[in-house]
């Protein structure tokens, strides 16, 4: 059974930065892309960044690039995102999901998500 | 950048047929996939690939795509399928994958 349990969530001030992690079960996690997806309070789904089996590539939405940075520890089953600088509007439930590439990219399984809150 | 349209909202009747378009320029030169939220969960996939349904998905969920619009429809609709669904495809030129805003489906 595929599993993603994301942690690091919390309330952190403006400005600040916070570490999510997620760790993988229950798939080779080196076959796959993985990703993260968020979504704000009461709205929609927004992608965030999603990074290649070895890391070699790695893609960002064009309002979080140069904030945020996705990494993975394959030795570890985990994919992270770092993120700095934060602002209030980055305040959302962020999903972990296996970004399945084998035809066209989507996301296959989700996380049951970690709340992100930016207030002073 | 790439955008996808949908409706915001759709009601229907128990058993009855309800249909979820997805809009986007030349659509149908790429792959759609539809996700379904309940309230307080994480998206499931319900179609993927246009029109290939998960294992465990019931068969009144179809999906399909033509020309600039992927229409996601739910067949003989149950209670159960009130929740929000989203459309998303992977734009290559960008290297991005797309959402749209979500459709709220009511059955009333």
């Amino acid at each position: 059974e595929v599993q993603l349990v994301e942690s690091g969530g919390g309330l952190v001030q403006p400005g600040g930065s916070l570490r999510l992690s997620c760790v993988a079960s229950g798939f080779t996690f080196t076959s796959d892309w993985m990703g993260w997806v968020r979504q704000a309070p009461g709205k929609g789904l927004e992608w965030v960044a999603n990074i290649k089996q070895d890391g070699s590539e790695k893609y960002y939405m064009s309002s979080m690039k140069g904030r945020f940075t996705i990494s993975r520890d394959n030795a570890k089953n985990s994919v992270y995102l770092q993120m700095n600088n934060l602002r209030a509007e980055d305040t959302a439930i962020y999903y972990c999901a296996r970004d399945d590439h084998t035809v066209t990219p989507y996301f296959d399984y989700w996380g049951q998500g970690t709340l992100v809150t930016v207030s002073s | 950048s790439y955008e996808l349209t949908q409706p915001p909202s759709v009601s229907v009747s128990p058993g009855q047929t309800v249909s979820i378009t997805c809009s986007g320029d030349k659509l149908e030169d790429k792959y759609v996939c539809w996700y379904q939220q309940k309230p307080g969960q994480s998206p499931v996939v319900v179609i993927s690939q246009d029109s290939k349904r998960p294992s465990g998905i019931p068969e009144r969920f179809s999906g399909s795509n033509s020309g600039n619009t992927a229409t996601l429809t739910i067949s003989g609709t149950q209670p159960m399928d009130e929740a929000e669904y989203y459309c998303q495809a992977w734009d290559s030129g960008t290297r991005s994958h797309v959402f749209g805003a979500g459709t709220r489906v009511s059955v009333l």
